[in-house]
Formats: C-alpha cells, sequence, structure tokens
C-alpha cells in the first residue's frame, strides 16, 4: 500500500538549473496538491489539480510548472533554481474536497 | 482570505502532563473544514482529525482531544498524559468550502513544536 510517493528525498542543485520532482499515487484519487515548507513556517500550496489534464495556480506558483496526463501521476517542475527554491517540497493527494490530505515523505531542494 | 493562527511556537512539557495546542482561524465561508496534522522529527505529515462547520461536537480518541468552539473561531487540540512519542510539529489547517470542481486548499497554520521530556 504505496500511497503518494515523491521522488527523489534529496536533492542539490545549482543556481540556474533545472529539475523535476515526481510525486505518484496509487489511490486513484483526483485531487493532487504541490506545497512548500519553509523553516518554520506552514506549508504553502504551489500548484493543485482537479483532475488528469486539469491545473491551477495555488499560493506561491512563480518559478514553479506543473502537468497532469495520468491521475496517478503530478509532476513539478522547477526551470531556474533559485536560492529562494530552497525548502521542502511535499506532495499530497485527496480523495474528494475537503477530505483528509494524503502527503508523500516529502523532497528536501537545497539550491546553491 | 483565510487565515490560521497557532500563536504557540514551540512548547515543552514533561511525560504525563497535559498540553493543549491553540488553533484560531479566519474565515468568511459559512462551510469550511477544519484539520490538525502532525509532522513528527521523521518529517511526512500525519492527519489526525477533520471537522466540518457544522458540527461543533468535541471529539475524544484516546489521549487526543479537540475542542471546537465557532464563538471563538477556535480548535484547540488536547494531549492528555503526554509521552515522549508525542514530541513532533502540530499543524492546523483550514479549507473553505468552495464548489464542486474545485480543489480544496488547505491554508495551514506555521505550527506549534511540542517537546515531550522524560
Amino acid at each position: 500500500n504505496a500511497g503518494v510517493t515523491q521522488t527523489p528525498k534529496f536533492r542539490i542543485l545549482k543556481i540556474g538549473q533545472s529539475m523535476t520532482l515526481q510525486c505518484a499515487q496509487d489511490m486513484n484519487h483526483n485531487y493532487m496538491y504541490w506545497y512548500r515548507q519553509d523553516p518554520g513556517m506552514g506549508l504553502k500550496l504551489i500548484y493543485y489539480s482537479v483532475g488528469a489534464g486539469i491545473t491551477d495556480k495555488g499560493e506561491v506558483p512563480n518559478g514553479y510548472n506543473v502537468s497532469r496526463s495520468t491521475t496517478e501521476d503530478f509532476p513539478l517542475r522547477l526551470e531556474l533554481a533559485a536560492p529562494s527554491q530552497t525548502s521542502v517540497y511535499f506532495c499530497a493527494s485527496t480523495f474528494d474536497r475537503n477530505t483528509e490530505a494524503f502527503f508523500g515523505q516529502g523532497t528536501r531542494l537545497t539550491v546553491v | 482570505a483565510q487565515k490560521v493562527t497557532q500563536a504557540q511556537t514551540e512548547i515543552s512539557v514533561v511525560e504525563k502532563e497535559d498540553v493543549t495546542l491553540d488553533c484560531v482561524y479566519e474565515t468568511r465561508d459559512t462551510t469550511y473544514y477544519l484539520f490538525w496534522y502532525k509532522q513528527p522529527p521523521s518529517g511526512e505529515l500525519v492527519f489526525l482529525i477533520r471537522r466540518n462547520s457544522f458540527d461543533e461536537q468535541n471529539e475524544i480518541s484516546g489521549r487526543y482531544s479537540w475542542n471546537f468552539q465557532k464563538s471563538t473561531s477556535s480548535f484547540n487540540f488536547t494531549i492528555t498524559a503526554s509521552q515522549v512519542v508525542d514530541s513532533a510539529v502540530y499543524f492546523c489547517a483550514l479549507s473553505e468550502g468552495g464548489n464542486t470542481g474545485t480543489a480544496s486548499k488547505l491554508t495551514f497554520g506555521t505550527g506549534t513544536r511540542l517537546q515531550v521530556t522524560l
């Protein structure tokens, strides 16, 4: 019973590099989310999706892109990494609106 | 805009003490949902409870209890007889009702770090 799986768990990027954070869920959830957690702060929503082919911006979308080609996968793309994107990133999914969110283990990203 | 305030940044207690974590929220919606999540040192987020705005009954689950008061916009969390394994960061979160086809976007508080020592 995998739930929400994120890869990689850790990554160090140089300024200007690009990368994709992978997220997959096996619960057939329509709703998926990307959050970032900065030290001492709560989680902030980056992007979300209500189903395959449908994505929308959250609170802090600048510098990120997403796609949702399948129900299972929701990758997050960083095009030109900046130090301000140093954070822990969490992917989550929900069965329906306002139901409990299942979170991945997180990806700790450092941009130097 | 919705907002969640957890004024207690860090709390330290000795094992077996009771501890209450405060959560105050702001929203203009009449339909909304409140959540508590636990983030242990390992870093994952663990769901603890969900409460909708129409259900003000308090809830108890083992050593955990939650006190929801709409009159004061608060959703406080009490751990009775705390244990070392309760050491974690606890987040309160809010999502507004919204419409079908839109996502429920969680607004998180900044979290309360609970340290339980022997």
